[in-house]
Order: structure tokens, then sequence, then C-alpha cells
């Protein structure tokens, strides 16, 4: 059973450029996380999407984007890329509503803006 | 707001330590769930415990265990007898339902077991 799959692994930005990452959810669930994680701290949450609507958002500003696809699959946008913007992005899937037990996470896609 | 501090930035033992890793959480919420996370160097999260705020009865997992005191906020996670796999970040963290709400994480802990 595939978990959460994220693409790229790595990538790398200038400054000013857009970039789109990519989150397949795990097989049944249907809730997409997005969570941005700099280097040596916790993650912070981005957004979540479910069917297909943005359901929360963190305190992220509009130049990040989500969008999720009939096939619970998700992409983050972010726009305008600063040097702060470098961090490991984490996608996470889950089922809404639910007693379960938090989210099943990605590996993350690192992204280095230069 | 809700806010959880991780005091312990880096611990560093020898195996077969025990070592407890602390956890001070904030809320107003009197329903609220916490959970502990543990990231190795593959990057992703994998969960490892959730507690709901009207149930603190402790919990044990063979060399893990959970101490959480409503009274103090507190959350502390202990590993008996460490082992040189138990090396990873952990993370403790937050959330107002136990469903897919979501997740106010600490800063999170290093923690190494030497050999």
């Amino acid at each position: 059973d595939a978990g959460v799959t994220q693409s790229p692994t790595h990538l790398i930005k200038t400054r000013g450029q857009q970039v789109t990452l990519r989150c397949s959810p795990k097989s049944g669930h249907d809730t997409v996380s997005w969570y941005q994680q700099a280097l040596g701290q916790g993650p912070q949450f981005i957004f979540q999407y479910y069917e297909e609507e943005e359901r929360q958002r963190g305190n992220f500003p509009d130049r990040f984007s989500g969008h999720q696809f009939p096939n619970y699959s998700s992409e983050l946008t972010v726009h305008a890329l600063s040097l702060g913007d470098s961090a490991l992005y984490l996608c996470a899937s889950s089922l809404p509503y639910r007693e379960t037990y938090g989210y099943t996470f990605g590996s993350g896609t690192r992204l280095t803006v230069v | 707001a809700q806010k959880v501090t991780q005091a312990q930035t880096e611990i560093s033992v020898v195996e077969k330590e025990d070592v407890t890793l602390d956890c001070v959480y904030e809320t107003r919420d009197t329903t609220y769930y916490l959970f502990w996370y543990k990231q190795p160097p593959s990057g992703e999260l994998v969960f490892l415990i959730r507690r709901n705020s009207f149930d603190e009865q402790n919990e044990i997992s063979g060399r893990y265990s959970w101490n959480f005191q409503k009274s103090t906020s507190s959350f502390n996670f202990t590993i008996t007898a460490s082992q040189v796999v138990d090396s990873a970040v952990y993370f403790c963290a937050l959330s107002e339902s136990p469903g897919a709400q979501k997740l106010v994480f600490g800063q999170g802990t290093r923690l190494t077991i030497n050999p």
C-alpha cells in the first residue's frame, strides 16, 4: 500500500521564480495538507484541501496557493520565490473529521532558493 | 493561540540509557489533542502517539512511554533502554480536534544515541 508520494524530492530555484510541488495521497485518503519546515524548525501548517477546496489556511501569504484534483492529488505553488522560502515542504494526507491518528506524511520536497 | 515548546534542542546519550523528551503546550481550548512524531533523516514524519485532553492516563508501548499532566500542561516522552535506531528528531504537536485539522508543532528535539 503506497503511502504519500511527493515530487520532486529536491529542487533549486532562483529568487523571483515560481515553483509547483506535487503530492499523491495515501490510497483511501481524500484530504491533503501542506506544511513548511524550515531548517531546524518544526513544520508549519500552510493549508488543507478537501473536496477540491481550501478548507483551512495557516499564516502564509497569498504567494502560496494550492489545488486539489478529482483524484485527491494536490499541488502547492509558490509564486515570486524569496530566499526565506527555502525549506522542506511536507504533504500529509488523511480522512477528514474522523477519529484518525493524525496524518500520514510524505518524505517531502527540499526546496532551495538561490 | 496554541503553542508548543520543546526546550531541549539536542540530546545525546549512550545506548541503553533512558532519555526523556519534554513538551509543554499552551491552549485555551478545553478539548485538544497532543501528538508525538518522529522524523528520521529520510524526512517523513512518523506518528507515535495521540492523546486527548480528557484522558490523562499514562501510556506505555514497548520501550516508549508518555506522561501527560494537564496541571503542568506537559506531555513528556520517555525512551527506556535507548537504541541507536532511536536517533531522530522528535516533535510534539497540538491540535484542537482528533481528525485531520491543522497541527501546531514544537521546534523539535534532536536525539542522538551513541553506541
